[in-house]
């Protein structure tokens, strides 16, 4: 079945480090990537998404890339602050329908040290 | 909250109980979902509807059971015969023909 692979599944940088996050997908038919950040006890909240008709989309300090022959995208943090802490989860789109039917992958554990 | 409530935020069952847990949102979403979180597993679906009175199975929908009587509300239903129910669960909702998901802030079962 179709799946989503996360890697890695710990990460722990210095403060003001650049942290990468690695996702490959199954399904070629996916068309959209979103990120999400998860604080202990908290809901995941959106931090930035990707459609597969774009490579690279930046917000500040966050970005995504997509390589969609390769079937992997990646989130890069620069200037890594303690309060990034938290687990990233990446997922992707389930066929080409745009219905929020979501494919996890297993989350990525970000420890930032001042 | 967010505009989705989740009810209870804490529930613990004795063995063979079933256990509803709630699901209410206020952004007039169309679709809603309900996902299983376990540590180191990430999220895995368990039941979504797209429309009122029609819903579909997820990835592992055996042991649960949902209802969507009203737009607003999606419960589900953690049976007896879920043989692994305690976890973390999480509703979200969409606006339909959009993939960006809406959290509640979870309901954490815990079976006795």
């Amino acid at each position: 079945g179709e799946n989503v692979e996360q890697h890695p599944s710990t990460l722990s940088v210095q403060e003001g480090d650049s942290a990468v996050i690695k996702c490959t997908y199954s399904d070629s038919a996916s068309n959209y990537f979103p990120w999400y950040k998860q604080e202990l006890g908290k809901r995941p909240q959106l931090i930035i998404d990707i459609r597969s008709n774009v490579g690279e989309k930046k917000d500040q300090r966050i970005a995504v890339t997509l390589n969609k022959t390769a079937k992997h995208f990646s989130l890069h943090i620069t200037e890594t602050q303690p309060e990034d802490s938290a687990v990233y989860f990446c997922a992707a789109s389930r066929g080409g329908g745009s219905q929020g039917n979501l494919i996890f992958g297993k989350g990525t554990k970000l420890s930032v040290k001042p | 909250d967010g505009g989705i409530t989740q009810s209870p935020k804490y529930l613990f069952r004795k063995e063979g109980q079933n256990v509803t847990l709630s699901c209410e949102q206020n952004l007039n979403h169309d679709a809603m979902y309900w996902y299983r979180q376990d540590p180191g597993q990430g999220l895995r679906l368990i039941y979504y509807s797209q429309i009122v009175n029609d819903f579909q199975k997820g990835d592992i929908a055996e042991g649960y059971s949902v209802s969507r009587e009203k737009k607003e509300s999606f419960p589900l239903t953690v049976t007896s015969a879920q043989k692994n129910p305690t976890a973390f669960y999480l509703c979200a909702s969409s606006i339909n023909g959009a993939n960006v998901l809406t959290f509640g802030a979870g309901s954490r079962l815990t079976v006795l």
